[in-house]
């Protein structure tokens, strides 16, 4: 199967901080990735997705990076809240269609 | 827009019994997903339809895991007979297909064996 994975586990950052999540991904022929937020006892939310001929992407206070030379992908959370208190997965959609995802990274936000 | 809905949102049972988790799609998505979440862990595709055809089910364990979506819109996912190892959220996801891409989810079923 396909390797996605997130280089931290558990994440703390002060309630105004900015927060960013890392994620590696090991199929080069992906083209296109997802960041999802997941509230306990909820499904996945998406949050912002890039295609691979991008490698910026803003939304209303995230951002997402592409580095497809490392494989690299991450979130920047700007002004992190409370309510951003999640686990945020990336996925990748490989060329069959299919999405695979990575461990997560558990965000806590400290007020 | 309606979401994804999936029923029942919890199930208990005990091992070597069957269980079967019913899901309907965002209404006009081609695409649908189930997926297997173990706690701790990010979800794992198990099988994927387009339309009623099935496009991968590679991860899905076919001595006890079966799935259909029969007429296109909403799919069940079998397990029979479970195993304690199978304890996880099973989420369905679904997707327009073609130039929309994006994953919607359910809020999941979530299946204890004991």
């Amino acid at each position: 199967g396909e390797s996605v994975g997130l280089h931290l586990p558990t994440l703390s950052v002060q309630e105004g901080d900015n927060s960013i999540i890392n994620c590696a991904y090991s199929n080069s022929a992906s083209d296109y990735f997802i960041w999802y937020k997941q509230e306990s006892g909820k499904g996945p939310q998406f949050i912002i997705d890039i295609r691979s001929n991008m490698d910026k992407r803003q939304g209303q206070r995230v951002t997402v990076l592409l580095n497809k030379t490392v494989k690299h992908l991450s979130l920047q959370i700007a002004a992190t809240q409370p309510g951003d208190s999640a686990v945020y997965f990336c996925a990748e959609k490989t060329t069959g269609n299919q999405f695979y995802f990575g461990t997560g990274t558990s965000l806590t936000v400290i007020p | 827009e309606a979401g994804v809905a999936q029923s029942p949102r919890y199930k208990i049972i005990e091992k070597r019994q069957s269980v079967a988790f019913w899901c309907n799609p965002i209404s006009g998505h081609a695409t649908l997903y189930w997926y297997q979440q173990i706690l701790g862990q990010g979800p794992k595709l198990l099988i994927q339809f387009q339309n009623n055809g099935v496009v991968d089910d590679s991860q899905l364990p076919k001595d006890r895991f079966s799935a259909e979506r029969l007429k296109g819109v909403d799919s069940t996912l079998k397990i029979q007979p479970a195993k304690l190892e199978d304890s996880a959220v099973y989420l369905c996801a679904s997707s327009p297909g073609q130039d929309n891409e994006k994953l919607f989810f359910g809020s999941g079923t979530q299946l204890s064996v004991l």
